[in-house]
């Protein structure tokens, strides 16, 4: 069966750490891969996706980045969290228009 | 104005009730998708739709492509139901990225 993996689950960090979220999937290949991100009170962006291995697109300029190391492996990074960088980050796959979300991780930069 | 419009923002029912959730969009796309939001944050897909009609149990989702508009009922709500439910589009032309609505938070009480 295809499932996303995505941790951790809740992580607080503080201004000027860095960071790395990890989502991996299962169960499918060559997927298309996003992260998402929700701001408290607003809707998800999308930060990044990617098409294949080493392939990132970003759809708006921040703080983060994003590798694909392998095929079914997306991590969202950052050297320096803000305190902006707070937030729901959602890890998704995408095959023919079809999703799945990965659980999320809420951040908080304290 | 955003590309996609819910309404209500939220929505209170009583079990049983029949629900409608509406979405408005304003771009041409390739199909629209209905998620669930669950209180932890975890997201569900429930439908992807390009035209017609779909229904899950006593979930159902309709698509008026020359309209721009798609609704979400629910029929005999449950307090299960509660939760937060965002319409999502794939604009055309844009790959498989989606642009989100602000979501509905309906809490359905006994």
């Amino acid at each position: 069966s295809q499932t996303i993996h995505q941790w951790p689950a809740t992580l607080v960090q503080p201004v000027g750490s860095p960071l790395s979220l990890e989502c991996t999937v299962e169960g499918t290949s060559n997927p298309n891969l996003y992260w998402y991100r929700q701001a408290a009170g607003r809707g998800l962006q999308l930060l990044f996706y990617s098409v294949g291995i080493g392939q990132i697109s970003s759809e708006v300029p921040q703080n983060l980045s994003a590798s694909r190391p392998q095929d079914r492996q997306f991590i969202l990074s950052s050297k320096k969290l803000l305190l902006s960088d707070s937030g729901f980050y959602l890890c998704a796959w995408e095959i023919n228009y079809g999703y799945t979300f990965g659980s999320g991780t809420r951040l908080t930069v304290v | 104005k955003n590309e996609v419009e819910q309404s209500p923002q939220n929505l209170t029912a009583q079990e049983g009730e029949f629900i409608t959730i509406n979405c408005s969009y304003s771009v041409g796309i390739s199909a629209l998708h209905w998620l669930q939001q669950h209180p932890g944050g975890g997201i569900v897909s429930l439908f992807m739709l390009s035209s017609g009609k779909k229904k899950h149990g006593r979930l159902i989702a309709t698509i008026n492509i020359q309209e721009k508009h798609s609704s979400l009922h629910i029929t005999a709500s449950h307090p299960r139901d509660s939760a937060v439910y965002i319409c999502a589009v794939m604009p055309a032309g844009t790959a498989s990225k989606l642009t989100f609505g602000t979501g509905t938070r309906l809490q359905v009480t006994l």
